[in-house]
């Protein structure tokens, strides 16, 4: 398995509050990439990372940012967070773009907003 | 903007049985097409990855194909195990810089033993 972990794996917290998502990798891969998954909806991209403090909106990027301060880790912030951004959250690693390239993901993290 | 369709949603067979999940996109502009595995509460892991130039690539049981001028794509699986049991997705990359992978809902496959 790609040396992602995700932390914490499950989360519940109340609307308003604010929550980050920490993934981290052990790869030393250049792209990082969050998602989110819901029913009915498949995969969805948030924003994704091409280098340290490089990073770019996704599908779905509205009330979330992003920071990536080391190459090992990316971090998800819910600025405040919505019953609308409960969801499975997933971090993707890639070492490259094009055509030969694989995303390897993390095991997710159950996100609850009450 | 591409769109990925797998049909139907869901699926149960009997073990032992050959069968074939399908995905179709729009957007024929592709790097690759991957087929992806996941497991019930887990993240997804890749089976098969299959550039653009290339037609069909092959992982033990599993034998994916690529039509991109109709913008198809097929994952056969022989001889079905209960361990295949999973929902599978199939992404595609879209040509050009920066392009991101789009993916499909997914197929819940159930082997029946």
């Amino acid at each position: 398995d790609a040396g992602i972990t995700q932390s914490p794996r499950h989360k519940v917290t109340e609307t308003g509050t604010p929550v980050t998502l920490r993934c981290h990798q052990t790869e030393n891969h250049r792209y990082m990439y969050w998602y989110r998954q819901d029913p009915g909806h498949g995969l969805r991209l948030i924003h994704y990372s091409y280098g340290v403090k490089d990073t770019d909106k996704g599908e779905v990027s509205d009330g979330y940012s992003v920071s990536r301060s080391k190459t090992e880790d990316f971090l998800l912030t819910l600025e405040s967070a919505t019953s609308s951004q409960t969801s499975v959250y997933f971090c993707a690693i890639s070492e490259s773009l094009g055509a030969l390239e694989t995303q390897y993901f993390g095991p997710g993290t159950r996100l609850l907003v009450l | 903007k591409q769109e990925v369709t797998q049909i139907p949603a869901a699926l149960s067979v009997p073990e032992g049985e050959n069968l074939v999940l399908n995905c179709s996109f729009t957007d024929s502009a592709i790097y690759n097409l991957q087929w992806f595995r996941q497991d019930p509460g887990k993240g997804l892991t890749s089976l098969l990855l299959i550039q653009s130039s290339q037609r069909e690539q092959t992982s033990g049981r599993l034998n994916a194909s690529l039509d991109k001028s109709s913008g198809r794509s097929t994952l056969y699986i022989a001889a079905s195990q209960p361990g295949d049991s999973a929902t599978y997705l199939c992404a595609v990359r879209g040509a050009g810089a920066n392009s991101k992978l789009t993916f499909g809902k997914g197929i819940t496959l159930s082997v029946r033993p």
